[in-house]
């Protein structure tokens, strides 16, 4: 089955700097790669996917980049602020392959230092 | 537009008492609902997942168990709490075709004491 690794699991970074966290899956099916951010006490929210026939997507500040060769990929967050701190998931899938679905990572903790 | 109500959204139980816990979904039909947990730490465990009314497939061995009743209504439940079921339990939906997104909803804190 699909493995997700994420790093780092914790990142503080000062507030206006970029933030990048990197995923690696290892099912080379896999084609389409979800990420969300969740805040304390609340569910995860889908803040950007990308699927395998494009290599990088832009929504504003935050951007994903897919490298289908070395099976990772990355979020990166520009011009953070304090309220992009929360803990961020990738996940991964094989669009069709079952409704089981994602395969998620095990999160990264970020912190914006003001 | 689609929305995913969970209910409640904190809750208290002592050891060998039994749970329900209630999902349910509004603006779309057939979708795939998920029973997650989150343990202390960030992770995301996939407990259930139903494709259908009565259909439930489990990921994980353990002391819940879960029903669809309703097409949009999904439920986690277990017979007789242990400490080791505490932690914040996420449904989430997703269209029965096309995608793998899953959209959570706002997730049930458990405790067992």
């Amino acid at each position: 089955g699909e493995n997700v690794e994420q790093h780092p699991s914790t990142l503080s970074v000062q507030e206006g700097d970029s933030a990048v966290i990197k995923c690696t899956y290892s099912d080379s099916a896999s084609n389409y790669f979800p990420w969300y951010k969740q805040e304390l006490g609340k569910g995860p929210q889908l803040i950007i996917d990308i699927r395998s026939n494009v290599g990088e997507k832009k929504d504003q500040r935050i951007a994903v980049t897919l490298n289908k060769t070395a099976k990772h990929f990355s979020l990166h967050i520009t011009e953070t602020q304090p309220e992009d701190s929360a803990v961020y998931f990738c996940a991964a899938s094989d669009l069709g392959g079952g409704a089981d679905g994602l395969t998620f990572g095990k999160g990264t903790h970020l912190i914006i230092q003001p | 537009s689609q929305t995913i109500h969970q209910w409640p959204a904190t809750l208290v139980q002592p050891v060998g008492s039994p749970l329900s816990l209630e999902c349910t979904v509004e603006g779309t039909s057939n979708p795939n609902l998920y029973w997650y947990r989150q343990a202390a730490g960030r992770g995301l465990q996939l407990l259930f997942y139903s494709v259908g009314i009565g259909q439930i497939s489990s990921e994980v061995p353990q002391n819940l168990s879960a029903s669809r009743p309703q097409d949009r209504q999904f439920i986690l439940s277990s017979k007789k709490l242990l400490l080791s079921d505490s932690g914040f339990y996420l449904c989430a939906w997703a269209y029965r075709v096309s995608t793998d997104t899953q959209y959570f909803g706002p997730g049930t804190r458990l405790t067992v004491l």
